[in-house]
């Protein structure tokens, strides 16, 4: 069974500062996907970011990265410069083949003024 | 693009009424997932198709709920009897195969009382 576990179910930061949400997940397969997604109030989930199981280049979108440990199963999201619009929900989410996306409970970010 | 559509965004209905969900999904994508998110539960996937033909319905709670999708263009997710356990928030998503991320409608928000 695939799982993906999310231990922080809320974390705050202060505004320009850097956070990182963590995330591990359990598989026995070796070529995947891997997705943060980010749920704002308005409700709309946006993909963050994606990581190929098959790249051990750690991807990055401007101020997001990823650490993806993939012997570790793990695949955390740091947010460099915080900004207030980065307060959202944040669900991390993996894929294999099929397409069914395995999600985290989510962690409820707050960036602080 | 516009994305992916759903219709409504809100619904309020009674109890034991028939509740239509609508989404289309992005031009070109083969796959449309139907999530149904809860506080308690999270996001739980509850349909998908591929090509038009349901693939995995295992996630559907229960014969009140039906899913259709005549064409590559527009599905349905049809409540009937609703009931107050239904509320909550349904997504519709939609994905190209070959390993791309999830693109999510803005959702529709049920209310049943």
């Amino acid at each position: 069974a695939q799982t993906v576990t999310q231990s922080q179910p809320e974390m705050s930061v202060q505004e320009a500062e850097t956070v990182t949400l963590s995330c591990t997940y359990d598989t026995s397969e070796n070529n995947y996907y891997l997705f943060w997604y980010k749920q704002p109030p308005s409700r709309q989930m946006i993909l963050v970011i994606r990581q190929e199981a098959y790249k051990q280049q750690n991807a990055t979108e401007n101020r997001f990265s990823v650490n993806f440990q993939k012997a570790a199963k793990s695949f955390s999201l740091k947010i460099s410069d915080s900004q207030l619009g980065d307060t959202a929900m944040y669900f991390c989410a993996f894929v294999y083949t099929g397409n069914q996306f395995y999600f985290g409970t989510g962690t409820s970010l707050t960036v602080i003024p | 693009d516009a994305g992916v559509i759903q219709s409504p965004r809100h619904e309020v209905t009674e109890m034991g009424q028939e509740v239509t969900l609508r989404c289309k999904p992005i031009s070109g994508h083969d796959y449309l997932f139907w999530y149904r998110q809860t506080m308690m539960r999270g996001l739980e996937l509850l349909i998908y198709f591929n090509n038009n033909v349901p693939i995995d319905d295992s996630g559907m709670p229960e014969d009140r709920f039906s899913a259709k999708m005549p064409n590559a263009s527009f599905s349905t997710l049809k409540i009937q009897p609703s009931e107050p356990r239904d509320s909550a928030v349904y997504f519709c998503a939609s994905r190209r195969s070959g390993g791309g991320g999830y693109t999510f409608g803005s959702g529709t928000r049920l209310t049943v009382v």
